[in-house]
Parts: C-alpha cells; structure tokens; sequence
C-alpha cells in the first residue's frame, strides 16, 4: 500500500532562488491538495485539482506560486523568486473525490529560505 | 469564513489521565469534522471523523461527538499513553461547497509522560 509521497523531504534555498516540489498522490485519488504550514500553526490550504483541473486557488497563493496537475496524477509546486516568509512546511493531500472528504496526508516538504 | 478554534497548548499529563481537548467551529453550512494527529517527526494522520450532528468518531481510545447546539467537536481520551505524545489538529470540511478543503486549528501539543 502506497500512501501519498513528496520529493525532495528538505529543501534549503537562497532568497531569489526558484524551488520546485512533487506530489504523489494515492492511485485513483481524484483530488489533490497542497496546503502550508507554518510553526506552530495548522495546515492553510492553498490549492486543490479534482484529476488536471485547478478548481480553486487560495488568496494565499502569490503569483510567485504556480502549480500544474498535468495527467491528473502527480502534481508539482513552483515558488519563483523564493522569499524568507515562504519557509514552511509544504503538505500535499489527496482523497477519492467529491463527497469523500477523507484527504490523506503526505510526510511533507520542508522548505528553508535562506 | 469558517474557522476552527482549539484550545491553546501545551498539555503535560501523566500516564493514564484523562484527557480532552477542546474544539469550537464556526461554519456556514454543515461540516463535517475531523481530528487530525502529527507524530514527531512524522506526517498528518486521520485520527477520527463525523459527518453529522450527534456523530461519535472514535479510534485507538479517542473519541469526540459532533455537537451542532454547542458547535463543538472535543477529543477525549479516558486513559493517555506515553504513545499519544503529538500535536493534535482540529479541522472542518464544508462537504459539497466545491473544494471540500479542510480548515485546521491551531494544533495541541500533548506530552505524556511516564
């Protein structure tokens, strides 16, 4: 049983730098979630895809942020010009779809702008 | 907007007290609830769920009922084990509201200790 898997686990990167972070979901799962947690706070969601569709996108979301879902499987996460308050935990999610709320979590990416 | 509301951290106990932790909602239609557990070190696990108002989740010892009246989703756990050391999540889901994205508390941190 494979679970949901991020890559790279640690990211250190210079202030400027662009960043890039992958997302497996679990097989069939039609949606996918990427959420931000900073220390000592809970998750804050930033996106979602229901298959390669991005339906919703949180204020939260710079235009610095990209994500794509191209085949409706893995999903990247994109920080262009990567800035100190970008630091955090980078959390993706996914779940069967519409009315099974249940998401489960991957470990994580964590990311240090330096 | 919806926001969850958990009650601030940290929490010492001995092994085999009780315990609760305290969770108030707001939402504008009918969410569902969850408890979400982060081991150190580790990724967001599924803890337990209600869908409706009277709903009791429960796994592993915990429980927590969906109270609409009081707007409120409390863990309890009659007897902690040193194993239950993590942060506890609160969160909701608007099912049915298009994104279907959770929205986290705070987190508690519990250390039980022997």
């Amino acid at each position: 049983d494979t679970g949901v898997s991020q890559d790279p686990r640690h990211k250190i990167t210079k202030r400027g730098q662009n960043v890039t972070f992958r997302c497996d979901p679990i097989s069939e799962h039609n949606r996918l979630y990427w959420y931000r947690q900073t220390l000592g706070q809970g998750p804050e969601f930033l996106t979602y895809f229901q298959n390669e569709a991005q339906l919703e996108k949180s204020r939260l979301l710079s235009d610095r942020f990209s994500a794509e879902r191209p085949k409706g499987s893995f999903s990247t996460l994109e920080i262009q010009r990567t800035e100190q308050g970008d630091s955090a935990m980078y959390l993706c999610a996914s779940s069967l779809g519409r009315y099974e709320e249940t998401q489960y979590f991957g470990p994580g990416t964590r990311l240090l702008v330096l | 907007g919806d926001s969850v509301t958990q009650m601030e951290g940290p929490v010492t106990l001995s092994e085999e007290a009780f315990l609760t932790i305290n969770c108030t909602y707001t939402a504008t239609g009918y969410p569902s609830l969850f408890w979400y557990v982060q081991y150190p070190g580790e990724g967001l696990q599924l803890l337990l769920k209600a869908t409706k108002a009277d709903d009791k989740g429960s796994n592993k010892g915990f429980e927590a009922t969906y109270r609409k009246e009081t707007t409120s989703f409390h863990l309890e756990k009659g007897s902690v084990q040193v194993s239950d050391s993590a942060v506890y999540f609160c969160a909701l889901s608007e099912i049915g509201g298009g994104s279907e994205k959770l929205v986290f508390g705070k987190g508690t941190k519990l250390t039980v200790n022997p």
